[in-house]
């Protein structure tokens, strides 16, 4: 069974700190996606990286993929306070439709 | 557009009632999913589909029937309701990565199912 880990699970930061959220895997993925989830409301795609080593940056954000394609990581520079949410990776393997989510990093960013 | 939307937002359920939750799509695309989100969990995939009459199983399927009649639509069932199915159920779709465009998913805003 394909399993992602997220770490860590909670952080609570001030406004204006960075951060890092790992997500790693002992599983090999052909694509890894980030989503970030409001409250009552369904997970919105960051990013997606197919490329080992790729790196892809979203203003403030910036997203890592793992040179073996096993892990990946979102590093948030300054946040805010709109960056507080629910942070989840998801892998698919290739030739597969089938997405495995990781089991998410709680973000609040404190003003 | 309205993208992906599921009916209803709460539901309540009885021990060994069914039901089914709605989903649909005007997007036109190939690839549904239906998800649970349950505390400390992630979203775990219950079933899928890659084109209407296909169908297939995700990690969690017991206790769940899915049918794709239609590619707008794709409904999913629950048998004989049970507390363990208590959860947050968000449907998603998008295009089949053998279509080359992006397969982003995009979800819907969720069922919020209770079971007593």
């Amino acid at each position: 069974t394909q399993l992602l880990e997220q770490s860590p699970q909670f952080l609570s930061i001030q406004e204006g700190e960075n951060l890092t959220v790992y997500c790693n895997s002992s599983s090999v993925f052909s694509s890894l996606q980030w989503y970030r989830q409001e409250p009552g409301e369904g997970p919105v795609l960051l990013v997606t990286v197919v490329t080992g080593g790729e790196v892809k940056k979203l203003k403030r954000l910036t997203f890592q993929f793992g040179d073996a394609r096993k892990d990946s990581s979102l590093h948030i520079t300054a946040a805010q306070p709109g960056d507080t949410g629910l942070y989840l990776c998801a892998g698919a393997s290739s030739g597969t439709y089938k997405y495995i989510f990781g089991t998410g990093t709680r973000l609040k960013v404190l003003a | 557009n309205a993208g992906v939307t599921q009916t209803p937002k709460f539901q309540v359920l009885k021990t060994g009632q069914s039901m089914t939750l709605q989903c649909a799509q005007d997007m036109n695309h190939e690839y549904m999913s239906w998800y649970r989100q349950d505390p400390g969990m992630g979203l775990r995939l219950i079933h899928y589909s890659v084109g209407a009459g296909i169908t297939d199983q995700g990690e969690v399927p017991n206790g769940y029937n899915v049918s794709r009649s239609t590619t707008e639509d794709f409904p999913l069932r629950l048998l004989s309701a049970a507390p363990s199915q208590t959860s947050v159920y968000f449907c998603a779709s998008s295009y089949s990565r053998a279509s080359g465009l992006s397969y982003e998913q995009y979800f819907g805003p969720g069922t919020r199912l209770t079971v007593t």
